[in-house]
């Protein structure tokens, strides 16, 4: 069956430095793959998405890369800020007008 | 602009009972989807529509049912309360096919059955 899967475990940083986040994907060729962020109690919001031609995608802090051969993306933020400590979704698209998600990882960045 | 708005915020049901799930988006868009969201779960598509009075099965669509008579109006309904669907329910559209389109979320119902 598809497998979408992000660490678990929370990623701490310290402010100023780069985070960078992985999501791996099995059993699946996905066209497009997208970035969300989830602050506690809300809903996510959309950041990033990129396509399977795109090796990757840059957007102000933001940084997705999309290894297909690998079947994985990763997810930086250069110069990270308190601000951007929140739950970080992985999503794949089906290709049947669905999105599958991965479970997030959480990002705690430290002043 | 309101966006995505689901109503109720929060319900506390007993098991058997039913209720509704209302969601509404201002952005004309002709998808919808309901998630749920469980803790180590992610998450998981319950049901989706892909425009007015359509409506599909996702990946957990059992103990729930959908109805979208109205474009901008996307209804989630549980028939008997389970405690299994205590959960955190969210309501999404897009503009189109999610292929290149972005899902635009609402803020979440927080529904528990005791």
């Amino acid at each position: 069956s598809q497998k979408i899967e992000q660490n678990s475990e929370a990623l701490n940083i310290q402010e100023g430095k780069t985070a960078t986040l992985t999501c791996n994907y099995t059993n699946y060729s996905p066209a497009y793959l997208q970035w969300y962020r989830q602050d506690p109690g809300r809903g996510p919001v959309f950041l990033l998405l990129i396509r399977e031609n795109e090796k990757e995608k840059r957007k102000e802090r933001l940084k997705v890369t999309f290894d297909t051969t690998l079947k994985q993306s990763l997810f930086h933020i250069t110069a990270s800020q308190p601000a951007d400590s929140a739950t970080y979704l992985c999503a794949l698209d089906t290709g049947e007008g669905k999105l599958i998600f991965g479970q997030g990882t959480t990002l705690q960045v430290k002043p | 602009n309101a966006g995505v708005t689901q109503t109720p915020k929060f319900r506390v049901l007993k098991t058997g009972q039913s209720m509704t799930l209302l969601c509404a988006q201002d952005m004309n868009h002709e998808y919808m989807y309901w998630y749920r969201q469980d803790p180590g779960m992610g998450l998981r598509l319950i049901h989706y529509s892909v425009g007015e009075g359509t409506t599909a099965k996702g990946e957990v669509p059992d103990g729930y049912n959908v109805s979208r008579l109205k474009k901008q109006n996307f209804l989630l309904g549980l028939e008997s309360a389970a405690p299994s669907q205590t959960s955190v329910y969210f309501c999404a559209s897009s503009r189109g096919q999610v292929s290149g389109n972005t899902i635009y979320f609402g803020e979440g119902s927080w529904l528990t059955v005791v």
